[in-house]
Parts: structure tokens; sequence; C-alpha cells
């Protein structure tokens, strides 16, 4: 099956610092990647949806200047939290889904979890 | 807007029972739905549904999926303590949109 790889699994850094995050879909292109943020128990909080060669679409609430996304290819997209602050702390992942043998489906890597001190 | 709602937010049964998981939804550009089981990472894939009224089946868990009343559940049976997970619904949308559930978490104790 398809198979998408996330990495850092686990990033502890100072305030202040910036972090980068990558997502690769390993056997796939996939068209579209998504980034998500979830607290413990909840759900998945949609942050942006990304498409190959164009500006993310950021949903309602989340900062763009801050969680900088780039999905410059069809098998890597990268958020990058700049400035990153204690609030910023928090599990992130992405997700993606290609072409047609795959797209209906989404595809999740394993995950990020940021500690920022 | 679109929304998917799954309920109980939260469940806590005894091994051996049986539970059954609700999503609805209201949503334009319906294509599919979706269920993950997520524990301490990735959420993976369980089922996808896109027709109505057949049944999906992996071992004690099925699902099935109602596009009249806009809603689908998810039933596993003879629950064990490795289902303790968060199960999530999402909705798939043509032009590759997804939306998610708030998640149901599922606690089976021994």
């Amino acid at each position: 099956g398809a198979v998408v790889s996330q990495h850092p699994s686990r990033v502890i850094c100072k305030s202040g610092t910036s972090v980068k995050i990558e997502c690769r879909s390993l056997d796939f292109q996939a068209t579209t990647m998504f980034w998500y943020r979830q607290f413990p128990k909840q759900s998945l909080m949609l942050m942006a949806t990304s498409n190959e060669g164009s500006k993310a679409t950021y949903e309602q609430g989340v900062e763009k200047d801050k969680f900088l996304i780039n999905h410059a290819s069809l098998t890597l997209s990268t958020l990058t939290v700049t400035s990153a602050h204690p609030e910023d702390s928090s599990f992130y992942i992405c997700s993606a889904c290609g072409q047609p043998a795959t797209n209906e489906k989404l595809f999740f890597g394993s995950g990020t979890q940021l500690s920022v001190l | 807007e679109d929304k998917v709602v799954q309920s109980p937010l939260s469940l806590v049964v005894h091994e051996g029972d049986t539970v059954t998981l609700n999503c609805s939804y209201e949503v334009t550009n319906f294509r599919s739905l979706l269920w993950y089981k997520q524990e301490k990472k990735a959420p993976t894939f369980l089922f996808m549904l896109t027709s109505s009224g057949i049944e999906k089946k992996s071992g004690r868990l099925s699902s099935i999926l109602d596009k009249k009343e806009l809603f689908s559940i998810l039933n596993i049976t003879a629950t064990q303590t490795g289902d303790s997970a968060v199960y999530l619904c999402a909705v798939g949308l043509t032009g590759n949109q997804f939306y998610f559930g708030t998640g149901t978490s599922l606690t089976v104790i021994p």
C-alpha cells in the first residue's frame, strides 16, 4: 500500500528557533498534501492544504507566516514552524492523496511531536 | 457549511462488549467516507465506503454507509483491549478535500 514518511518523529527545541518537518510520499505521487495539528485525545485539526507547485491554502485562524508550507514536488511537502513558542508544542501530522489509483484515500505520515521549551 | 459529526465522543466498555460508533455528515460533492483507527501515532486506514447498504467487514470490525440518511456506523464485536483507540471518520469530497469528525475515543477495560 501507499506509504507516507514523515520526519523527524520528535523535536525538542528552544523558543524562538524554527523547525522544519518533512512529509514524503514514497511510492506514489501526492498531488495534494494536508497538514494537521492534533492535541491529546482530540481529532485532527486541518491547518492547510497544499497542492504541488502552488501556494498552500490555510484554514481560518492559522498564520501562514508562522507555519510555512512548501510543496515543491509531487513527493515532498514541508512544514516550517517559524520562531516556535511553547504554545506551538503539539503533534503535527501530514497526509497525502494522489493520482486516480490512490486519490480516494488519505495516507498518513507517522507524525511529529514538537516540544518547544 | 460542510460538517462531519461523530458520536459518542468517548466510550468505555468491557472486553467482549459490542460497540457501535456513529458518523453523520452534511457535505456537498460527497465522494467517499473513510474510517481510521488512531492509537499513538498515525491513523491507520480501516474502511472506505462509497455505496449505500454494502457492508464492509474485516475480522471483528464492520461498517456500512447510508447515503440517504447521511451516516455511517462502525461496529466492533467482542471488543478487546487492543481496540482501545480514537476512531476517526472522514468524508472525502471531489477535488481532494477531506473533512474529519471529532473522533470517538474508545477505551476497552479488561
